[in-house]
């Protein structure tokens, strides 16, 4: 089992519309979590990091973390077509020296 | 300036050929990383390093070595190129509040 599961997607959603990203990882003792977005080309940039269950929200975006269950999504809400990219999940690995983890990422599109 | 720096952009380079791609920072951080990323992959950690001293393998490390040569440098090589080491090659530094990553523009390396 790989240590971060994402669905590739793509995932389709309308311009204005929640897009809700998923992600579940293996290491029940994983403390922080990150969502990375990276466009076509271009290198990962973060966009949250969370490390408490519940909810966390920055602007449009809200990272949900369920530690019980081991899944962590991100929400994005008023979609825009701007927000069309990978989206890459990132847990760090304690059989890496703690170095981040990434997920195969999920293609998000979002039509106008 | 960028905090990350990557040379050369792009390469293409024979099989067989011994290449280096090289990664500088301005961020003062110890620990350095390389990941490669290949379409449906995601992000797969080579090597990282927490300081001078301490170099570690990743998931990914057979074919690949790496120097690091100052706290700010770290190289990574390719002693031999084969075709299937293309790919987009990224250097990453990490520190600071939330011990976020920071990522290089990448190295499309394309390996003929």
């Amino acid at each position: 089992q790989k240590e971060v599961e994402q669905n590739s997607g793509p995932l389709s959603v309308p311009e204005g519309a929640i897009a809700s990203l998923n992600c579940t990882y293996s290491d029940r003792g994983s403390q922080s979590f990150f969502w990375y977005r990276q466009y076509s080309g271009k290198s990962p940039e973060l966009i949250m990091s969370i490390y408490s269950n519940g909810d966390k929200e920055d602007g449009r975006f809200t990272a949900q973390l369920n530690k019980a269950s081991q899944y962590v999504s991100l929400l994005i809400r008023d979609s825009q077509p701007s927000d069309s990219a990978t989206y890459l999940c990132a847990v760090p690995g304690r059989n890496s020296g703690y170095a981040l983890n990434f997920g195969k990422g999920t293609s998000l599109l979002v039509t106008p | 300036d960028a905090d990350v720096t990557q040379t050369p952009r792009n390469r293409i380079t024979k099989t067989g050929k011994r290449i280096m791609l090289e990664c500088s920072q301005t961020k003062g951080h110890d620990r350095m990383y390389w990941y490669r990323q290949d379409p449906g992959l995601g992000l797969r950690l080579i090597y990282y390093s927490f300081d001078v001293k301490d170099i570690n393998k990743g998931e990914i490390s057979d074919g690949y070595s790496v120097s690091r040569q100052a706290q700010a440098k770290f190289s990574l090589s390719l002693e031999s190129a084969i075709p299937n080491q293309t790919a987009l090659y990224f250097c990453a530094t990490r520190g600071g509040e939330n011990e976020k990553l920071f990522f290089g523009s990448g190295t499309q390396l394309s390996v003929l």
